[in-house]
């Protein structure tokens, strides 16, 4: 299993610009999250998902959307890049909430917006 | 969630046991502590979880006190590469799997 795969790796984006985040996993979970980190700070969760066509909000939403058609894709869309969005983008994954199944997470996408 | 407060930083020698303290006076009966870390650059990795028992696995031990109110993560012995932020997180489950990490202790092993 290649677990959860992130792309791209790097990425820098003018004011305004718009991308996604791609957000891949192999092991049929169906919890999926995105969380962003701030230089020197802990990771704060930005969406997550209970399933395919479910999503809901996490503590740092504006500024970004999700969608959620299959269970192996977590796509996270900026439509408007911002300076505050520059950070490194995590998404993870998990066979549910229970309390014994852990998160998984991917390598990171480290985003610069100039 | 239980607010959770770590020392930003430890170090430790090599081969000797590390052990990261984590205060979390206002967790709640049906919370656990999870521990997961982060080495540079990396995503974070699950460590262990308890919620009144010590806990053993390949890679650690957890120790929580009587009360709760604290607990403390051993990795028996320290590696270099087992320097990484540490981050330890009271939550429960069927909470949408939302964990809330705050800062995290940097645990440095030196040679």
């Amino acid at each position: 299993n290649a677990g959860v795969t992130q792309t791209p790796k790097f990425r820098i984006l003018k004011i305004g610009q718009s991308m996604t985040l791609q957000c891949t996993q192999d092991m049929n979970h169906n919890y999926m999250y995105w969380y962003r980190q701030d230089p020197g700070m802990g990771l704060k969760l930005i969406y997550y998902s209970v399933g395919a066509g479910i999503t809901d909000k996490g503590e740092v939403p504006n500024g970004y959307n999700v969608s959620r058609s299959t269970t192996e894709d977590f796509p996270l869309r900026l439509e408007l890049a911002a300076p505050s969005q520059t950070s490194v983008y995590f998404c993870a994954s998990s066979p549910s909430d229970y309390v014994t199944d852990t998160q998984y997470f991917g390598p990171g996408t480290r985003l610069t917006v100039l | 969630d239980a607010k959770t407060t770590q020392p930003p930083s430890m170090d430790c020698a090599e081969g000797r046991a590390a052990n990261l303290p984590c205060n979390h006076s206002t967790i709640s009966g049906n919370e656990y502590v999870y521990w997961y870390r982060q080495i540079h650059s990396q995503g974070p990795q699950y460590i262990i979880h308890g919620l009144k028992n010590n806990e053993t696995n390949e890679m650690a031990s957890l120790i929580i006190t009587e009360d709760r109110k604290s607990s403390t993560l051993i990795l028996p012995h320290a590696t270099l590469r087992d320097t990484a932020v540490y981050y330890c997180i009271g939550g429960t489950y069927n909470q949408g799997g939302k964990l809330i990490f705050g800062q995290g202790t940097e645990l440095s092993v030196k040679p």
